[in-house]
């Protein structure tokens, strides 16, 4: 069974720092690996989303990075700022399933 | 609609009743997904509709879930017997299609959720 993990669990950062979130997952068979953000009382939006065959994905100050074949990705987000405040969740598409595996995701917070 | 619709917002039922829990997906999505998120976790996949197809049921925790499509649009998610156990937030999701590989990396939209809390 797929298992997907995130670390931390909670990173209170400055406004203006550079951050790395990290996942990992146990089974390597992946079709691909997604990031979503959630605020407190809403439903996730979608991130980022990097296909098995491909090793990064960038949108505006967002860099994941997947590494297939050791099980992890980072998320880099740059010059945080506090409307970063969220949580972020990685989840990933095993081949052959049709649905996602979610961590339990870093809540993180960015202050002015 | 612009997005997808999840209600009602806010549920509190007391142990042993019964609710139903309703998602308007994004019109013209075919696939519909049902996920359970408990305060703290990530969401947990309870179960995935083509269209009016139930394809994915793997998730149900126990036959006291039960959920529908019967148009292949609005789908309800209905707990019978609620326990304490059932309090969460049930998110619903919805993509333009996701039959087989080649559309696995159509986004998912999801709704708002509905936190329901059993006393």
């Amino acid at each position: 069974k797929q298992e997907v993990t995130q670390i931390p669990a909670a990173l209170s950062v400055p406004e203006g720092e550079n951050l790395v979130l990290n996942c990992s997952f146990t089974d390597s068979a992946i079709y691909n690996l997604q990031w979503f953000r959630q605020d407190p009382g809403k439903g996730l939006t979608s991130l980022l989303l990097i296909q098995s065959s491909q090793r990064e994905q960038t949108s505006g100050r967002l860099n994941a990075s997947l590494d297939k074949s050791s099980g992890r990705s980072t998320l880099y987000i740059a010059a945080s700022q506090p409307g970063d405040s969220a949580t972020y969740l990685c989840a990933v598409l095993n081949s052959g399933y049709s649905t996602l595996t979610f961590g339990k995701g870093t809540m993180l917070l960015v202050s002015p | 609609g612009a997005g997808v619709s999840q209600s009602p917002r806010y549920k509190v039922a007391k142990r042993g009743q019964d609710v139903a829990l309703r998602c308007d997906p994004i019109s013209g999505h075919v696939s519909l997904f049902w996920y359970q998120q408990a305060l703290g976790q990530g969401p947990e996949f309870l179960t995935y509709f083509q269209n009016e197809a139930q394809l994915d049921k793997s998730g149900l925790p126990s036959d006291r879930f039960f959920a529908e499509r019967p148009e292949g649009s609005v789908s309800t998610l209905k707990i019978q017997r609620t326990q304490q156990e059932d309090s969460a937030v049930y998110l619903c999701a919805s993509s333009l299609d996701h039959r087989d590989y080649s559309s696995y990396n159509s986004p998912l939209h999801f709704g708002n959720g509905t936190r329901l809390t059993v006393t």
